[in-house]
């Protein structure tokens, strides 16, 4: 079975403060995916990555970048967290094959920032 | 643009009862199209996936059926249980080219009374 973790379940941080969420996927999947998860808004695309070293802004990229270094590992970076990034965090991966592209999350990071 | 719109919830059914969420969505060409779930504080994860016209997903009692005239995918199950209480989301795959990005609706909450 195809397994994405992600590095906490729940995380609180302080205004101001630099962010890591990391996320590893054991499949060779080519391409990972970072969403926020708020009430009334649904899945919104933060960035996502086809390749190693390779990334593209999604929907809300403002206030965050992210890492691949490696091709299992895509992490997200809050440079300097704000009060209105609390939200649930969702990491996702993708094979990259031909054809339709079925993605697999992780279990989510509830992020509070005080 | 490629968009998907289902029922807002929440849907508050009892055991047994039977259950449709509607999905209908807006891709040109051939998208693929699914619905995930989202049980308490875990991830996404696929209940179903059609990939053409016609096609019929079905998953643990649910099924969906890919119908092209009317641009819908809604959700059903015969006989809902107390364990499906979820949010159920509805998504596209627009298939177009590598760069395009699975479009998701904003979930439907699902609420089961024994």
């Amino acid at each position: 079975d195809v397994k994405v973790t992600q590095s906490s379940r729940y995380l609180v941080k302080r205004t101001g403060e630099k962010v890591f969420l990391e996320c590893v996927q054991d499949m060779d999947h080519e391409n990972m995916f970072w969403y926020r998860q708020d009430p009334g808004l649904g899945l919104r695309l933060i960035y996502f990555s086809y390749d190693v070293k390779m990334k593209e802004k999604g929907d809300i990229p403002e206030g965050y970048s992210v890492s691949r270094e490696k091709k299992e590992r895509f992490s997200l970076i809050l440079e300097s967290a704000s009060t209105n990034q609390t939200s649930m965090y969702l990491c996702a991966s993708s094979p990259g094959t031909e054809g339709y592209n079925e993605q697999f999350f992780g279990p989510g990071t509830r992020l509070t920032v005080l | 643009g490629n968009s998907v719109t289902q029922m807002e919830g929440p849907v508050t059914l009892s055991e047994e009862a039977f259950l449709t969420i509607n999905c209908t969505y807006t891709a040109t060409g051939y998208p693929s199209l699914f619905w995930y779930v989202q049980y308490p504080g875990e991830g996404l994860q696929l209940l179903l996936k059609a990939t053409k016209a016609d096609d019929k997903g079905s998953n643990k009692g649910f099924e969906a059926t890919y119908r092209k005239e009317t641009t819908s995918f809604h959700l059903e199950k015969g006989s809902v249980q107390v364990s499906d209480s979820a949010v159920y989301f509805c998504a596209l795959d627009p298939f177009m080219n590598r760069d395009d990005k699975i479009i998701f609706g904003k979930g439907t909450r699902l609420h089961i009374l024994p």
